[in-house]
């Protein structure tokens, strides 16, 4: 079976350029869940998903940052504009519930110069 | 409110050493607990998990953890490590029916 996927899996952008993450969850899962990881402040969980609609979304860290899951297999995170403070590794995972074991994605790696 | 602590950040081990590395939770409500492994460069994977029955689980690798709720613990253990078990290693709680939380992780480095 195919796992969480994400793409792109490297992304070098300037500072102030929009950037999209994308991630496909495991078919048939109804949560999602963005982490963002970092040396400074380890696995934060950004945001998550129950059956497409938002359930928390207090760890985003601002405005800049949006999150979208306009269907069961998609879902998008957007930063913009990007700052060099987002450099980070992005990662999407997906369960069948809320509380079930969590799939990683492999991670979106993201240089913001 | 829920948290999970890993209580080392860096344990260093020789080659076919035995390796404890500790998580301690605090909970107000009944707890799944996870541990998930990240190596270098890759997501994280499940090592393995604790929902109910025995507090001794076995996971995947040789790895195995024992879940102490008097203790609020659930540390991982292996008896004889090897090189490819150098990784980062995440304690996750999930109380029932809700989100995950994980620990800010232990990097293990078997030394050859």
């Amino acid at each position: 079976d195919a796992g969480v996927i994400q793409s792109p899996r490297h992304e070098v952008t300037e500072m102030g350029q929009e950037v999209t993450l994308r991630c496909k969850p495991i078919s048939g899962h109804n949560s999602l869940f963005w982490y963002r990881q970092t040396m400074m402040r380890g696995l934060e969980l950004l945001i998550y998903f129950n059956n497409n609609v938002p359930i928390d979304d207090s760890g985003m860290p601002e405005d800049r940052f949006s999150a979208k899951m306009p269907n069961a297999s998609f879902s998008t995170l957007k930063i913009q504009p990007s700052e060099p403070r987002d450099s980070a590794v992005y990662f999407c995972a997906s369960s069948l519930f809320i509380g079930n074991t969590i799939y990683f994605g492999e991670g979106s790696w993201l240089t913001v110069v | 409110a829920q948290s999970v602590t890993q209580l080392d950040s860096q344990v260093p081990v020789f080659e076919e050493a035995p390796v404890e590395l500790r998580c301690n939770y605090s909970s107000s409500v009944s707890v799944y607990l996870f541990w998930y492994v990240q190596y270098p460069n890759q997501g994280l994977q499940l090592l393995l998990k604790y929902l109910s029955g025995s507090t001794l689980v076995k996971g995947i690798n040789g790895f195995e953890a024992e879940f102490n709720k008097s203790q609020t613990s659930f540390h991982l253990r292996k008896p004889s490590v090897h090189i490819s078990d150098t990784a980062e290693y995440f304690c996750a709680v999930s109380p029932t029916g809700n989100q995950f939380y994980f620990g800010t992780g232990t990097s293990l480095t078997v030394i050859p």
